[in-house]
């Protein structure tokens, strides 16, 4: 069936550090892939997305690359804050299934230290 | 941007007793919202679908006696964690599109069930 792997936290860093959250995919079809940020208190936020093979994702420094060789959707951020601590999800929506119905990996906190 | 919000966002209640969550979208009208569980250290696990108007439609494995929900307006969506009991209890979120199709989700802060 369809699933979502993402490597497991709590991923510490310090500031101005680079990060990088992997995160794979098992999915019939082509699968729309997505991260979203869930800030200390707040709801999920869409951080970034990709619809189709090779493209990139980006936001707020951070960026994603949909790579259907590796059934990958890794997040990267060149040089991250203490602003950015957050969990992050991975999320993949199959093309085969119903509308906006979203598979989630298991989140990875990030925790930033000044 | 689009806004959800859930209430309450604790909830601490006795076995056997029943609670309702509720879920409104407060800027846009949403003739769907999605459920989801959420255990702690695992990712949201999609529960069901509320549609507007209609009956739910529930995930595999998803107990619709135990777990009812009502879309009653387009812009409120119930669930009640009927009977309760403390494998109940999780954190309990809720989402909405606001534009019916599309790959936008907005979701809710999210409710802290605790069943004793």
């Amino acid at each position: 069936g369809n699933s979502v792997t993402q490597m497991e936290g709590p991923v510490t860093l310090s500031e101005e550090a680079f990060l990088t959250i992997n995160c794979t995919y098992t999915a019939t079809g082509y699968p729309s892939l997505f991260w979203y940020v869930q800030y200390p208190g707040e709801g999920l936020q869409l951080l970034l997305k990709a619809t189709k093979a090779d493209d990139k994702g980006s936001n707020k420094g951070f960026e994603a690359t949909y790579r259907k060789e590796t059934t990958s959707f890794h997040l990267e951020k060149g040089s991250v804050q203490v602003s950015d601590s957050a969990v992050y999800f991975c999320a993949l929506k199959w093309s085969g299934g119903a509308t906006n119905k979203l598979i989630f990996g298991t989140g990875t906190l990030l925790a930033v230290q000044p | 941007g689009a806004v959800v919000s859930q209430h309450p966002s604790r909830v601490i209640c006795k076995s056997g007793t029943s609670v309702k969550i509720e879920c409104r979208s407060l800027d846009f009208q949403a003739t769907t919202m999605f459920w989801y569980r959420q255990f702690p250290k695992q990712s949201l696990m999609l529960m069901a679908t509320s549609n507007e108007g209609s009956k739910a439609t529930y995930e595999q494995g998803v107990e619709k006696d135990k777990f009812l929900i009502n879309h009653a307006s387009l812009t409120l969506s119930t669930l009640t964690v009927t009977s309760a009991h403390p494998e109940d209890s999780s954190f309990y979120i809720c989402s909405a599109p606001p534009i019916a199709g599309t790959d936008t989700q907005y979701f809710g802060p999210g409710t802290r069930l605790t069943v004793l």
